[in-house]
């Protein structure tokens, strides 16, 4: 019972430098997200998907780009990295229908530094 | 989706009811109040989730006023395990142009001590 599963959980980048977060979700869930997370403050969100194939920016998409290619997986893309991206990066899903309806299970995060 | 207030900061004797608070006074009629944690630096945990009647599970119960506009987590027997950042927000589910707002803002930090 894996849940959500985010890899690589760490890694450390030089700036413009690019790399792929991904993330792996076994629960057929239709509603996927990337949040991150700056220390002493709360979840930011950056992209999400409603459904394969679909995507749509957040509250923070800049510097990031995303893919919904296969339903149980939703890639984040850092095309040139940069310091400000030094954070800690979530990803969840979430069913859009049922008893369960936006209930958001999240990974264990990504820990990405930026030197 | 609607904005949400909580205190920032909060203190509970071990083994006491932890009673944490939000308020969500633009909250319109679909939308359903959620509770998260998040334990140190692990990812967020759903807790509960309530649209206008109080709700009870094996971790917490739900409070919610009679006019949606603030609702209550308790935490029946605050444990030291219980120690983490609460999340509160409001969200219609089955709105799918209210996604991109689901943030999690700041939450409650709740320091359960001995």
């Amino acid at each position: 019972n894996a849940g959500v599963t985010q890899t690589p959980k760490f890694r450390v980048l030089k700036t413009g430098q690019s790399m792929t977060l991904l993330c792996a979700q076994d629960m057929n869930h239709e509603y996927m997200y990337w949040y991150r997370q700056d220390p002493g403050m709360g979840l930011r969100l950056i992209h999400y998907s409603v459904g394969e194939g679909t995507t749509a920016k957040g509250e923070v998409p800049d510097g990031y780009n995303v893919s919904r290619l296969k339903k149980q997986n939703f890639l984040l893309g850092l095309e040139s990295a940069a310091p400000s991206q030094t954070s800690v990066y979530f990803c969840a899903s979430s069913y859009s229908r049922g008893g369960r309806t936006g209930e958001l299970f999240f990974g264990e995060g990504s820990r990405l530094t930026v030197l | 989706d609607a904005k949400t207030t909580q205190p920032p900061s909060m203190d509970c004797a071990e083994g006491r009811a932890a009673n944490l608070p939000c308020n969500h006074s633009t909250i319109s009629g679909n939308e359903y109040v959620y509770w998260y944690r998040q334990i140190h630096s692990q990812g967020p945990q759903y807790i509960i989730h309530g649209l206008k009647n109080n709700e009870t599970n094996e971790m917490a119960s739900l409070i919610i006023t009679e006019d949606r506009k603030s609702s209550t987590l308790i935490l029946p027997h605050a444990t030291l395990r219980d120690t983490a950042v609460y999340y509160c927000i409001v969200r219609d589910p089955l709105n799918t142009g209210t996604a991109s707002k689901l943030t999690f803002g700041t939450g409650t930090r709740l320091q359960v001590t001995l």
